[in-house]
């Protein structure tokens, strides 16, 4: 168990609809990081979050946003969804701002999201 | 980024060792070499990770050539849990970027 918990599991929804993906890091992680894993691009780095700011951007869509909250939880908020958001979403987290020998991520088991 | 080169896939018999190469040619004397799994329907999880120095921990070694140009994790006795798709990333400590970036990694199968 890596400590990331994310929430939901699984989730259904229809084209042009808008969902929200949550996440709580493990107890005393500052950073959350997210990671869109399809088929045919593999894991992907969306934006990161340090103590609340974001902190570096990845190939985040505009109609994709996140935010994380003064209790370091974190929500990832898609919305006018189209078939070719349908991926696995992953969170992470880490205990710094940067990747170090003492501070690997930690990847939560992520939302399958499909888009009918 | 400096980037890996891994094979696509490999196969392995249960309980003996497996030997995952990965190739970085272009690494940087400041790139630390982290290597992370996934297992079927679960997230990443951070195996090992090194600098220059062969690397032990519980769950693998991690070899490192000479002019680091290529580093090789090995399983000492494979089990039917260690199938799963094997990442090796190169992280520069410090940087600007906190993220990590992924490959396609080798998806390691074990015949019982």
């Amino acid at each position: 168990d890596s400590g990331v918990t994310q929430t939901p599991k699984h989730l259904i929804t229809a084209t042009g609809q808008r969902v929200t993906l949550r996440c709580s890091p493990r107890s005393g992680d500052l950073s959350v990081y997210w990671y869109q894993q399809s088929l045919d691009q593999g894991l992907q780095f969306l934006i990161q979050y340090y103590n609340g700011e974001e902190r570096a951007k990845g190939n985040i869509l505009e109609r994709f946003s996140a935010q994380q909250f003064p209790d370091l939880h974190s929500e990832l908020n898609l919305s006018s969804l189209e078939l070719g958001d349908s991926a696995l979403y992953f969170c992470a987290s880490s205990g710094t701002g940067v990747i170090s020998y003492n501070s690997p991520l930690h990847f939560g088991n992520g939302t399958r999201l499909t888009v009918t | 980024d400096a980037k890996t080169t891994q094979p696509n896939s490999m196969e392995s018999n249960e309980e003996e060792p497996v030997h995952l190469p990965c190739n970085h040619s272009t690494i940087s004397g400041t790139d630390y070499i982290h290597w992370y799994r996934q297992l079927p329907s679960q997230g990443p999880e951070y195996v090992i990770h090194g600098l220059t120095s062969n690397v032990n921990n519980r769950m693998a070694s991690l070899a490192i050539a000479e002019d680091r140009k290529s580093s090789t994790l090995i399983l000492h006795r494979a089990t039917l849990r260690d199938a799963a798709v094997y990442y090796c990333i190169l992280v520069l400590y410090g940087g600007s970027q906190g993220n990590l970036i992924f490959g396609k990694g080798t998806k390691l199968s074990v015949k019982p």
